[in-house]
């Protein structure tokens, strides 16, 4: 299976901050890598498919790069609504595994 | 908008199989372009990938549960169904399920999730 590893862990940060989490794959998997947004009791949510796009809906202060082993997704200014945990994902291949989740909150 | 609803038994005995159904409603199951999936959620843990299936009955099952695992789909109802037998105690998580859109739509990520149902080994 491939190993997506996430850091930070955590990440404490002001609303309006600039943030950026990184996930990096124990193999190289071009561009087949998302991220979801996830807060406690509610149903996750796809914010960046193919490593770069940006999902229907989702607000442009969330931006996506990376390809190979290692990938960024960047909140420009951070909003109250986006303390959340973000997990990575990849679907390079079989088991399409996650993250461990970088859980970003206030502070 | 397309919904997902996640129903079953909150609480399972051990060595018994867990059995999980997922609604579909506001769209039809019936697509060429998306599979439907199963994810689970242990508390401080990511997700886990359980598997997949299209309306057509092709499956992806994740390595580490296929003994173990099966998913169905019954169009006629519009829902699928997530069955694992031989539960223990590590297989208490919240499960989700959600639509998986093709690789040539959103990259085979998950763009529709239901809220998740917390299910619980014990006896």
């Amino acid at each position: 299976d491939i190993q997506m590893t996430q850091s930070p862990p955590s990440l404490s940060a002001s609303v309006g901050d600039r943030v950026t989490i990184t996930c990096r794959a124990s193999q190289r998997i071009s561009t087949y890598l998302n991220w979801y947004q996830h807060k406690p009791g509610k149903a996750p949510k796809l914010l960046i498919y193919a490593a770069s796009s940006l999902h229907s809906g989702v607000p442009s202060r969330f931006s996506g790069s990376g390809s190979g082993t290692d990938f960024t997704v960047t909140i420009s200014s951070l909003q109250p609504e986006d303390f959340a945990t973000y997990y990575c994902q990849q679907t390079y291949s079989h088991p399409h595994t996650f993250g461990q989740g970088t859980k970003l909150e206030i502070k | 908008q397309l919904q997902l609803q996640e129903s079953g038994p909150g609480l399972v005995k051990p060595s018994e199989t867990l059995s999980l159904t997922c609604l579909v409603s506001g769209g039809l199951i019936i697509s060429s372009s998306y599979y439907w999936g199963w994810i689970r959620q242990t508390p401080g843990k990511g997700p886990e990938w359980i598997g997949s299936i299209s309306y057509g009955g092709s499956t992806h099952y994740n390595p580490s549960l296929t003994s173990r695992v099966t998913i169905s789909v019954d169009t006629s109802k519009n829902q699928f169904s997530l069955k694992l037998t031989s539960v223990t105690a590590a297989d208490t998580a919240v499960y989700y399920c959600a639509r998986r859109g093709e690789q040539w739509i959103v990259n085979e990520a998950f763009d529709i999730w239901g809220q998740g149902t917390m299910v619980a080994v014990s006896s």
